[in-house]
């Protein structure tokens, strides 16, 4: 049984660049979600996908965020034209929706991206 | 808005109990989840309370009051390995987790 993985680890990119990071959840898991942390600060959440369906984005993400899940397995996630506020850890999570019952959420390693 | 309220750190010694209060401003309420985060880890699930009351998990305890917007983590006979950060979490909305900025629990030996 094998946890949530991401990739990169770590990214370190030029301000302006764009970047991209992929998030495999846990193989049953029919929800993934995105979070982003910085320094002393709990995870802010991003947006959340249903199987391949982009179901809520938080109005704090910028029109430079984009995520796809396009098969409802793994996710990606683009940052165009990044800025030096974007330095953060990004996290995913994924849960498994269960009739009745809460879906807990299970967190990956987390993609440390630094812009320079 | 949300917002929730936790103490910065926390100190305790090896074997003693240690309490993180977390308290809470939500538009909506679904529940309160706990997260262990160790350095440079992923926040691991502990536990989640949706009915006032308390839940045990072997060490760790949560307990939640409705009424009052608190909740609090219990970690009993602490181990150095407990050393990290712990979040308290609302669910507000159908799936989204709002967290407080978490607590560090310094253990010492």
């Amino acid at each position: 049984d094998t946890g949530v993985s991401q990739d990169p680890r770590h990214k370190i990119t030029k301000r302006g660049q764009n970047v991209t990071f992929r998030c495999d959840p846990i193989s049953e898991h029919n929800r993934l979600y995105w979070y982003r942390q910085t320094l002393g600060q709990g995870p802010e959440f991003l947006t959340y996908f249903q199987n391949e369906a982009q179901l809520e984005k938080s109005r704090l993400l910028s029109d430079r965020f984009s995520a796809e899940r396009p098969k409802g397995s793994f996710s990606t996630l683009e940052i165009q034209r990044t800025e030096q506020g974007d330095s953060a850890m990004y996290l995913c999570a994924s849960s498994q929706t269960l009739a009745g019952a809460t879906d807990t959420q299970y967190f990956g390693p987390g993609t440390r991206l630094t812009v320079l | 808005g949300q917002s929730l309220e936790q103490p910065s750190e926390v100190t305790a010694v090896e074997g003693a109990i240690v309490q993180i209060n977390c308290t809470y401003q939500t538009s909506g309420f679904y529940g309160l989840s706990w997260y262990q985060q160790h350095d440079g880890g992923a926040p691991t699930f502990l536990s989640y309370n949706a009915l006032d009351g308390l839940e045990e998990t072997g060490r760790f305890s949560s307990f939640l009051s409705r009424s009052d917007s608190y909740g609090y983590l219990l970690l009993q006979e602490l181990q150095m390995k407990d050393s990290a950060s712990y979040f308290c979490a609302v669910l507000s909305g159908y799936s989204t987790l709002t967290f407080g900025k978490g607590t560090m629990l310094l253990v010492s030996p």
